[in-house]
């Protein structure tokens, strides 16, 4: 079964820093350019990030760049995403989403984990 | 504020046929695709519609996704209590080198 699984959530103070993970399965993962995508507390989806089959690009939402940055382990099939200098408004469900080959888009979802920002 | 504008609300009866509209400029919706994604509550989102016009398997043709220009449109005929979720319209911006998400509709089957 194709299936993405995110972990590290939790509570952080303003200011600190917390790494998610997003184990993947059924699917050979260096095949695959990934993404982070958030969503607020009773608010829309926002995309955070991507990242290339080998890791050796990648692409930031203006409101994350150079405090966020996400990486790969394709022999670990895992995704990463390293978030520093947290705030109150990086609080959010982020999930991480597989994007299809051939521009088929978002085609996998894992569940999401929760980050909390607060003191 | 979002880049893809959407209405943030749209409402049908059952049966009825429903469309929601994804406003964006040259360099997202006018030189890209543009997917769609559906979000039951409490869920992860799920694709709905890829390449502008394009489902996949699994999803019913009574989604159907159009593109002119820049803007987009996602219809919904033969509307079902169970299509009731978020919507959301996404495409690739070339000034911003991002993926940009409209605000999200909220779909009410009355």
């Amino acid at each position: 079964e194709v299936q993405l699984v995110e972990s590290g959530g939790g509570l952080v103070q303003p200011g600190g820093s917390l790494r998610l993970s997003c184990a993947a399965s059924g699917f050979t993962f260096s095949r695959y350019w990934m993404h982070w995508v958030r969503q607020a507390p009773g608010k829309g989806l926002v995309w955070v990030s991507r990242i290339n089959t080998d890791g050796s690009s990648t692409n930031y939402a203006d409101s994350v760049k150079g405090r966020f940055t996400i990486s790969r382990d394709n022999a670990e099939n895992t995704l990463y995403l390293q978030m520093n200098s947290l705030r109150a408004e990086d609080t959010a469900v982020y999930y991480c989403a597989r994007d299809g080959l051939y521009n088929s888009g978002l085609d996998v979802w894992g569940q999401g984990t929760t980050v909390t920002v607060s003191s | 504020q979002s880049v893809l504008t959407q209405p943030p609300s749209a409402s049908g009866t059952p049966g009825q046929r429903v469309t929601i509209s994804c406003s964006g400029s040259r360099s997202n919706i006018g030189s890209n695709f543009v997917y769609w994604y559906q979000q039951l509550p409490g869920t992860a989102p799920k694709l709905l519609i890829y390449r502008n016009n394009q489902r996949p398997s699994g999803v019913p043709d009574r989604f159907s996704g159009s593109k002119s220009g820049t803007s987009a449109s996602l219809a919904i005929s033969g509307l079902r209590s169970e299509d009731e979720a978020d919507y959301y319209c996404v495409a690739w911006d070339d000034s911003l080198s991002g993926v940009v998400f409209g605000g999200g509709t909220k779909l009410t089957v009355l």
